[in-house]
Formats: structure tokens, sequence, C-alpha cells
């Protein structure tokens, strides 16, 4: 399979959170970041967590790694129409790799 | 501005014609990066500069794709005989280290075939 891999798409309501998950090969990997990309623009880096750490807070958004499955979650609580963009997952170890994206749509 | 950018935003050529697609990191970063998004697709890598080391070009699809990187700051990919599956956003992005550390995105180039 893809060495990492991401659902294409997600709807949610506004003002539920939102869940975008991430599986990788790499075991290497030491740290994981989650991008952001909103319609016409560039990519944001919106968080990143260290491979030996299990969760990371940031405000709204809380990441979490299971490292033994190679799974990697980013949670957006109180997601707001603001939010609506393609998050892209990136563990980085030896190969430069990026998920497919996960385009979330946030319906008001 | 401090970011990375790119130019032209937009291209729109003929088949068969060869494009130039340039890249301006952050100033001070050594490490840079070209990535290909196709509509529906994930990013692709291209290819990697890290200082004045040998490029990495394990990513480039074709021999028609070529990159260079003068004065270790400013970059140009080119796409020669430009085909229409090579339509598509091409993103730059630079870092201050290898790998490890976050990479600073540019706007984007959008490439339209015809």
């Amino acid at each position: 399979g893809e060495d990492v891999e991401q659902s294409l798409f997600l709807s949610v309501r506004e003002g539920d959170s939102s869940v975008i998950n991430c599986t990788y090969t790499d075991s290497s990997s030491t740290y994981l970041y989650w991008y952001k990309q909103e319609p016409g623009a560039g990519l944001q880096l919106l968080t990143y967590i260290f491979s030996n750490m299990d969760m990371k807070q940031d405000q709204r958004l809380t990441v979490l790694l299971n490292k033994k499955d190679k799974h990697l979650s980013l949670r957006i609580a109180d997601t707001q129409t603001g939010d609506s963009a393609i998050y892209f997952c990136r563990p980085v170890g030896q190969k430069v790799t990026f998920g497919t994206g996960t385009k979330l749509q946030v319906i008001p | 501005g401090a970011g990375v950018s790119q130019s032209p935003s937009n291209k729109v050529t003929e088949k068969g014609k060869d494009v130039e697609l340039r890249c301006d990191p952050i100033s001070g970063h050594t490490a840079l990066y070209w990535y290909r998004q196709s509509l529906g697709q994930g990013l692709e890598f291209l290819i990697y500069f890290q200082g004045n080391s040998a490029p990495d070009k394990s990513g480039l699809p074709s021999d028609r794709f070529s990159a260079e990187r003068t004065g270790g700051s400013v970059s140009t990919l080119t796409i020669q005989r430009t085909q229409q599956e090579d339509s598509a956003v091409y993103l730059c992005a630079s870092s201050s280290k290898r790998g490890s550390y976050e990479q600073y995105f540019g706007p984007g180039t959008r490439l339209t075939v015809t």
C-alpha cells in the first residue's frame, strides 16, 4: 500500500468535532506534522508531534499518536466553517512523504 | 515579504511547449523542495536541494523535468515538451535544515497544459 494513507473526504456540522486519521509505514519517523491547505493557497504548518509523545493539545487541536500501530490523528474541537480545507499529514523519517490529504467540509 | 514566493501564480501553455517555474525560498534556508499536486491527488515529491550537495532527483517523473538552484537560493523547475498530464499545482517549500524540520510552502504555481 501507500506509504501514508488518509481518507479523502470528511464532512461535519459546524460545532461538532472532526477527526482526521492518518496511517503510515515508516517506523523511523521522528516528527509527525499536520498541514492545512485552504483553497487556492499553499500548505500551512498546523501542528506537529514528536514520536516519543502520545498526545499533544493546542487550543482546539488535539494530535494523537499510536506509534505501535503507526496511526496519527488530528481532532478539531468545535469545528468552524473556517476549518474547511485539505489536511495533510507528514511523517518525517527516511523519506519525504505526505499523505494524500483529507478534504474537510464543514456544514453550517 | 519573508515567506516563500513562487512565480507565475498561474501558467497556461500549449502541449509541447517548455515552461519554467520559479521559487524564491526564505532567506537563509538551505533546503528547498519541489512538489506536485495533481487534482484529487496528494503531494508528490519531485526534487530536493540541500546546500551545495547533489540534489535528490528521485521524484522527478521523467527526463522532461529538471530543476536547478543557483547560488543556493532561487530555484527553477523546468518542464520540457509539456504534456496534458503535467497539469497540476507545483509547490515549492524551503526549510532551515534537512527533513526533520518544518517546511514553509509557497502559494504554488497552477500549470494548465492545453
